[in-house]
């Protein structure tokens, strides 16, 4: 069955420190693959989105992510966090081509920081 | 560009009432979807158009809900009966499809509770 996990409902981390979101799917070919921020109020924001090439995507907002496909695996990650990042982050992959209807949607993973 | 944006932003019914939803794409934007989006969960695809026609609507929840685009701009999202189980926020985005770089915009979203 295709699915996204994203493992951790809540993570917190403190002010300027590293973050990782993880991200795990299972799908039977090699999807597309995107994260989404949602802050309250706001809209769905895309961070970024990995088609193909280079494994690794640099994003919007300092955001970067590998697509790793021996570990069915696309976690973001940003080297120093600031108060603002606070929100909920979406991961979701989808079919190659012209298909974003088609998207599985991981749960969230709300980011919480610590001043 | 004034962004994709949905009209109300909150709404409180009473079970068996009817309710409707406005959502206005991004200018050129020539597709539109429709989103459910409930507590701690992903986005929960509904149905989308291209320009007027509605081209994936399986996915609608059940006959109760129906969704129009007639002009090819705007939208309507329309929940009739409404049932308490329907309360969630309903997620409206649009895209521009560029070969394989479509990217969706959301709005900010319609937060329905029903009574």
């Amino acid at each position: 069955a295709q699915s996204v996990t994203q493992p951790d409902i809540h993570i917190t981390v403190s002010e300027g420190a590293s973050l990782e979101l993880r991200c795990n799917y299972s799908y039977g070919a090699t999807p597309y693959l995107f994260w989404y921020v949602q802050s309250p109020g706001q809209g769905l924001q895309l961070l970024l989105k990995y088609f193909s090439g280079d494994t690794l995507v640099q994003g919007i907002k300092g955001f970067e992510a590998e697509f790793k496909r021996s570990q069915s695996s696309f976690n973001l990650r940003k080297p120093s966090v600031h108060w603002s990042d606070a929100a909920e982050y979406f991961c979701a992959v989808g079919p190659p081509g012209d298909s974003n209807y088609q998207l599985i949607w991981g749960a969230g993973t709300k980011l919480i920081i610590k001043p | 560009d004034t962004g994709v944006s949905q009209d109300p932003r909150h709404k409180i019914t009473k079970r068996g009432q009817n309710v409707t939803f406005r959502c206005d794409p991004i200018s050129e934007h020539n597709r539109l979807y429709w989103y459910r989006q409930t507590l701690g969960q992903g986005p929960e695809f509904l149905t989308y158009f291209q320009n007027e026609a509605q081209l994936e609507k399986s996915r609608l929840l059940s006959d109760r809900f129906s969704a129009e685009r007639p002009k090819g701009s705007f939208s309507t999202l329309e929940i009739q009966r409404t049932e308490q189980g329907d309360s969630a926020m309903y997620l409206c985005a649009s895209s521009l499809p560029l070969a394989a770089q479509e990217t969706q915009y959301f709005g900010p979203g319609t937060r329905l509770l029903v009574l």
